[in-house]
This record gives structure tokens, C-alpha cells and sequence, in this order.
């Protein structure tokens, strides 16, 4: 297995401009993660997703946010329209599935999107 | 504005030495911990986990240690190598109604020299 797939690798662009960040988690894995890494707040986990499903955003900073999942190997997360202050890297996970009583399920993540926003 | 940086506490070891890196965690209804490896330009790596009912957990060369009373994580790695030359952060995972909420420390930079 390839491992998470994240597209693309790195990201430039112009304030206001709508961003898409894609991701394409381990076949077989039913929970994927989007996470923000950042100097000044380290990682946070903005939204997961159970077989599909939203389960919590209460991660996303606001609604410029938006993420999805169509299908259990495909992901996005939008950013309409990008300001400067969303400058990060950008981490898609996946795992066996989470819930409540199993925690404990390795998560993989991939290699990131780096988003510059100028 | 233009942000400003900030620099990660750095753990200087020499190959062969043990290591020890701590994490102080905050809140203390949090019932499972994970210490994650980031290497340059990757993402996190999972290393090892323990839940609250445990108070130590060993893995290859890897061992973490549960304080609860002072809401304390360490992670210590024996016989450290170049390749554990990263930065090293912790995340607990407080009981939230059986949703998956993690808090990330900002994390500790390893620096092993040959």
C-alpha cells in the first residue's frame, strides 16, 4: 500500500482565491482525519470522518472551511476564500475505525500539504 | 501581521545514550495518551500509546511513563540513534461523549549526534 495520499504537496496562492486540498486515505481504513500544523498552534485536528460521515467539526475554524468525502477513498477540504492566516501544512490521516470504545487504532497520516497563501 | 516563529525546546543526545523527553498534559479526565514522531517535511508518526489505567507501557526501545498525579507523560528511548533525530510531541485524548477530540503538546526537537 502506498500510504495516505495527499495532493498537492505544496500550494501557492492569492488571498481569496478558493483552495482545494485532496486526499486519498489506506484502503480498508473507515476513519480519515484532517489535521493544521502550525508554528504558533501546533497540530490540530480540524474534522474526522467515520465510513464517510462527518462526526466532528468543531475543529474547523470557520466557515470558509468546508471538507468532504464522496466516497470512502477520496477526500477534500476547501478553503473559499483563502486568507494569509490559513498559511500551514495541511495533514490527512486515516485508521481502522474509531469509535468510543476503540481509540487505540493506529492513525497513518500523510505527507502534507503546505499552503502559502500570500 | 507577519508571524513570529517559535523555537521548540531541543533535547541533545549523543548516539548510544538514552533519552527522555517529557510532556505535561492539562486536563486531567483524559483517558488515553499517544506520543507521535514528526521527521522533517513528514507527517507524524505514531509511536506508542497508554491509557489512563496504566502507568507504564514498553514497546521496541520505547518505553512511556503515566503520571497522573502531576499529569505528566515521558517518553524515554534507549540506545538512541541518529534516525530518532526528530521532534517528538505527545497528544491526550480526554473522554468527549465518544467523539475523538485530541490536544497536541507543541512538541520537543531530538538532536543525536553520532
Amino acid at each position: 500500500d502506498a500510504g495516505v495520499i495527499q495532493s498537492p504537496r505544496h500550494e501557492v496562492t492569492e488571498m481569496g482565491q478558493e483552495v482545494t486540498l485532496r486526499c486519498k486515505p489506506i484502503s480498508g481504513h473507515n476513519s480519515l482525519f484532517w489535521y493544521r500544523q502550525t508554528m504558533m498552534r501546533g497540530l490540530e485536528l480540524l474534522i474526522y470522518f467515520n465510513n464517510n460521515v462527518p462526526i466532528d467539526d468543531s475543529g474547523m475554524p470557520e466557515d470558509r472551511f468546508s471538507a468532504k468525502m464522496p466516497n470512502a477513498s477520496f477526500s477534500t477540504l476547501k478553503i473559499q476564500p483563502s486568507e494569509p492566516r490559513d498559511s500551514a501544512v495541511y495533514f490527512c490521516a486515516s485508521s481502522l475505525l474509531l469509535t468510543s470504545d476503540r481509540l487505540n487504532n493506529e492513525q497513518f497520516f500523510g505527507p502534507g500539504t503546505r499552503l502559502t497563501v500570500l | 501581521g507577519e508571524s513570529v516563529g517559535l523555537h521548540l525546546p531541543t533535547l541533545s543526545v549523543q548516539e548510544g545514550d538514552n533519552s527522555i523527553i517529557n510532556c505535561a498534559y492539562s486536563n486531567s479526565a483524559s483517558d488515553y495518551f499517544i506520543w507521535y514522531k514528526q521527521e522533517s517535511g513528514k507527517g507524524p508518526q505514531f509511536i506508542i500509546d497508554i491509557r489512563s489505567n496504566m502507568d507504564k507501557r514498553q514497546g521496541q526501545r520505547v518505553t512511556v511513563l503515566l503520571n497522573k498525579t502531576v499529569k505528566h507523560l515521558s517518553l524515554q528511548i534507549a540506545a538512541t540513534q541518529p534516525g530518532d533525530s526528530a521532534v517528538y510531541f505527545c497528544a491526550e485524548i480526554p473522554p468527549s461523549g465518544g467523539s475523538y477530540i485530541p490536544t497536541f503538546g507543541r512538541g520537543t526537537s531530538l538532536i543525536v549526534h553520532p
